[in-house]
């Protein structure tokens, strides 16, 4: 079974730009989560898509948004980016939304804001 | 709300000898723990999960953790550590319902030769 896959493996983008960022769920795996890893504030809870909707968001300001198509993938989109947007961005994936299934996590793709 | 607690940054042992990773957690509600492992630039692997069954839980490569709800810890711990654990190690805690998982600030493995 292939894992959670994440592209760009890494991005570099100038203050101010816009970056995409994308994950391919495993399969099967319909919720889809972003995480921010961000040096010295670890590991942050973004967004939490399900069958195409927001389901749940962290506190993060509107300019981080994304959304999810229909077969599951989806997209994080950061806009205005600033230099404290540097991290990794890891996305996971989960089964059903119901009860507490895992969630499997991707390599990341890591954000590089000059 | 929930928090998670991982009472040491780094932890270092010798090849072969036993590895205790402690972590307590807060939360409102019961809750699911997680044990996950980062090994440098990776994402993260899950190693173990506790949802209200058994109070033992037994993972992979070795690891288990136990759910001790009076102490609300759930420490990790693996008999015989070898040179590839060494990682970052996350103790999760999420809530029924919400989804978001909450992290701990981790603790950095090292396994001494």
């Amino acid at each position: 079974e292939a894992g959670v896959t994440q592209s760009p493996t890494h991005l570099i983008k100038t203050r101010g730009q816009q970056a995409t960022l994308r994950c391919s769920p495993i399969s099967g795996h319909t919720s889809v989560y972003w995480y921010q890893q961000a040096l010295g504030l670890g590991l942050q809870f973004l967004l939490w898509y399900d069958e195409g909707e927001e389901r749940n968001r962290g506190n993060f300001p509107p300019r981080f948004s994304g959304r999810q198509f229909p077969n599951y993938s989806s997209e994080l989109n950061v806009n205005a980016l600033e230099l404290e947007d540097s991290a990794l961005y890891l996305c996971a994936s989960s089964r059903e939304r119901g009860g507490n299934q895992p969630q499997h996590f991707g390599d990341g793709t890591r954000l590089s804001i000059l | 709300a929930q928090s998670v607690t991982q009472l040491d940054s780094h932890v270092s042992v010798s090849e072969g000898t036993p590895v205790l990773l402690r972590c307590n957690y807060s939360s409102s509600y019961s809750p699911s723990l997680f044990w996950y492992v980062q090994h440098p630039n990776k994402g993260l692997q899950l190693l173990l999960k506790y949802t209200s069954a058994a109070t033992l839980v037994k993972g992979i490569n070795g690891f288990e953790a136990e759910f001790k709800k009076s102490e609300t810890s759930f420490h990790l711990t693996k008999p015989s550590a070898h040179m590839s654990d060494a990682a970052e190690y996350f103790c999760v805690v999420s809530e029924t319902g919400r989804r978001a998982l909450t992290f701990g600030s981790g603790t950095r493995l090292q396994v001494q030769p």
